[in-house]
């Protein structure tokens, strides 16, 4: 089981270009979290996703920011006409159910600078 | 919005001392649940808290619940430099899901050997 696989790991990006992140959740799993980690701070829900459904998005910016997780292939996290302020660790984490008593499986993460 | 607090925010003590941190939240949590993460790593689940008043030990590392399900705390027992990292809380309260996690700032444990 290769667990929580995220690419890249490191991704720099020029202000105003696009930023795609990957994730694919550990076999079996059907259900992935993504969260956005600033340096010296806590991690922040961003959106929760089954198949080919978003459940969550309350904590995604309204503009520029989208995630999708296709019925085929790995959950997707889109960010357009990034700015210095996306410079963030993503981290994503899956489960295999969304019931409250379900440890979450984080990935190695994706660093993103934007210069 | 729910809000959890955690301290200290950093904390460094000699090898062979003992380790707290502490965790608050603003609403009452359904459950909470620990995770560690080394630098540059990613957070690694370390146990999840579910019944008011739990404590639960993990070799040195005891984990409690409190009564009103609305704080919790990590102590480690003689620290050893494996030790290093940071210690999220993360709690819960909401219907969608353990992992719409709502974290604490984090503890940075070091240690002097």
């Amino acid at each position: 089981n290769a667990g929580v696989m995220q690419n890249p790991r490191h991704l720099v990006r020029r202000r105003g270009q696009e930023a795609r992140l990957r994730c694919s959740p550990m076999k079996g799993h059907s259900h992935v979290y993504w969260y956005r980690q600033l340096p010296e701070e806590g991690l922040k829900f961003m959106v929760y996703l089954q198949k080919e459904n978003i459940i969550d998005e309350s904590g995604m910016p309204k503009e520029r920011f989208s995630a999708e997780f296709p019925k085929e292939g790995p959950s997707i996290l889109r960010i357009q006409q990034v700015v210095r302020g996306d410079s963030a660790a993503y981290f994503c984490a899956s489960s295999p159910q969304g019931g409250r008593r379900t440890e979450a499986f984080f990935g190695q993460g994706t660093r993103l600078t934007v210069v | 919005g729910q809000q959890v607090m955690q301290i200290p925010q950093y904390q460094h003590v000699q090898e062979g001392e003992d380790f707290t941190t502490y965790c608050n939240s603003s609403t009452t949590l359904s459950n909470i649940q620990w995770y560690k993460q080394r630098p540059g790593g990613h957070p690694v689940f370390l146990i999840q808290l579910v019944k008011s008043g739990e404590v639960k030990k993990q070799k040195r590392l005891t984990f409690q619940f409190g009564e009103a399900k609305k704080n919790s705390s990590l102590h480690i027992t003689a620290t050893q430099t494996t030790d290093v990292g940071t210690y999220f809380c993360a709690g819960s309260s909401g219907s969608q899901g353990a992992q719409k996690l709502v974290f604490g700032q984090g503890t940075r444990l070091t240690i002097n050997p």
